[in-house]
């Protein structure tokens, strides 16, 4: 199957501070990806779908500045959750469509402190 | 409104003891049902993908059938190395997906 990267897996931060999280599809290019929140003993929220050379779709509820996105290239997505806070410290992954098909990175576990 | 809901919420299983999880669905604009596990603090690794009732993917101890209303999950002799979290979702024609809340199964030896 296709593969998808993350990284950082994890990663600590003061509040106040900004984080970026990267996806990268590794042998296939994907126009599209999406950024999902995970919070522990729950299923996953799909908190923004990114497209390639436009703007991304926020679901709703979710900041739009607070949560940016950035799909600068067919093989990468950033998330950079910005002026962090303890509250946003949760397990964030993303995904890339391969045909019909949904592959997702490893996550990556951020905790503020 | 779009639902997927797994059942049960945990499975405790012995080694060798087969059983099977559920995944029953109420979606609009239904393109495919996926299955995943997912082990700690891990992404989601893909499964199967089903897109037609009476569709059946197997792989290795672990075959999905899907119906018109659910989908399961078999287990065949399950090992202790198959415990982990088994997530369906459904895809929607626009691409949104809905995921169940997920299976805990853990298996002894």
């Amino acid at each position: 199957g296709a593969v998808v990267s993350q990284h950082p897996s994890r990663v600590i931060c003061k509040s106040g501070t900004s984080v970026k999280i990267e996806c990268r599809s590794l042998d296939f290019q994907a126009t599209t990806m999406f950024w999902y929140r995970q919070f522990p003993k729950q299923s996953l929220m799909l908190m923004a779908t990114s497209n390639e050379g436009s703007k991304a779709t926020y679901e709703q509820g979710v900041e739009k500045d607070k949560f940016l996105i950035n799909h600068a290239s067919l093989t990468l997505s950033t998330l950079t959750v910005t002026s962090a806070h303890p509250e946003d410290s949760s397990f964030y992954i993303c995904s890339a469509r391969f045909g019909w098909e949904l592959f997702f990175g490893e996550g990556s576990r951020l905790t503020v402190l | 409104e779009d639902q997927v809901t797994q059942s049960p919420e945990a499975l405790r299983l012995q080694e060798g003891e087969s059983s099977s999880l559920n995944c029953s669905y109420t979606v609009s604009g239904l393109r495919g049902l996926f299955w995943y596990r997912q082990d700690p603090g891990k992404g989601p690794e893909f499964l199967f993908t089903l897109y037609s009732a009476g569709e059946e993917k197997e792989k290795e101890r672990l075959k999905a059938t899907l119906t018109k209303k659910e989908s399961f999950l078999h287990i065949t002799a399950p090992k202790p190395e198959d415990s982990a979290t088994y997530l369906c979702a459904a895809i929607q024609y626009g691409n949104k997906l809905v995921f169940g809340a997920g299976t805990i199964l853990r298996v002894k030896s």
